[in-house]
């Protein structure tokens, strides 16, 4: 079945560490996207990629980066200068640009 | 600078029941926009999309609505069910970027 994986599901980060979070599809999208979910709140963009080997930064890119080297993958990392990542993570894949979104299940980071 | 609002914040109705569920954009640029539903814990399914040029459109029980003019979108869902009970939330595209409402938690009661 075709669709988007994010892994871990759950992920916890010591003080000063940095940590990556892996979304892979095989839905053949162009278009990736890395949200933020707090408590409460809509869902704030961090960064997406429109394109292999492109990336944009989002609403909330500060502590964050991410990389585009193959099509299927667009793995976020969280840096220790993220000094509130405790949040649950959501990738997101589309055909282009302004075409409905896919998304994975999510992953739950905490900081220990 | 587009903000979306939902209200209410959570709903709660006998199965059975026709609902609706509110969103409100402040700028009627928008491209696009679209409803999704959110189990606990999960990542997001997409329920129905509306383009700016459309009223409405429907899905099974779901019909949503879109009124630029007024910064209005309504999702309607006919004949509840437990299984609806999730967040429901909406999505305007705007400028490339989707920008989210909070979300509404609906809890259908047997």
């Amino acid at each position: 079945d075709g669709g988007i994986t994010q892994s871990p599901k759950y992920l916890f980060r010591k003080e000063g560490q940095n940590v990556t979070l892996s979304c892979e599809q095989n839905l053949n999208h162009d278009a990736m996207y890395w949200y933020r979910q707090d408590p409460g709140q809509g869902l704030r963009l961090i960064y997406y990629s429109q394109i292999v080997n492109d990336f944009q930064k989002g609403d909330i890119a500060e502590g964050y980066s991410v990389s585009r080297e193959k099509k299927e993958s667009f793995p976020l990392t969280v840096t220790s200068a993220q000094k509130n990542p405790t949040a649950f993570y959501l990738c997101a894949s589309s055909i282009a640009l302004q075409q409905p979104q896919h998304f994975g299940d999510g992953t739950r980071l905490s900081i220990l | 600078k587009q903000e979306v609002t939902q209200i209410p914040a959570a709903l709660s109705v006998p199965e059975g029941e026709n609902l609706v569920l509110n969103c409100s954009f402040t700028d009627s640029a928008i491209y696009n926009l679209q409803w999704f539903r959110q189990d606990p814990g999960k990542g997001l399914t997409s329920l129905l999309l509306i383009q700016s040029s459309q009223r409405e459109q429907t899905s099974g029980r779901l019909n949503a609505s879109l009124d630029k003019s007024s910064g209005r979108s309504t999702l309607y869902i006919a004949a509840s069910q437990p299984g609806d009970s999730a967040t429901y939330l909406c999505a305007v595209d705007s400028n490339y970027q989707l920008i989210w409402g909070a979300g509404t938690k609906l809890i259908i009661k047997p």
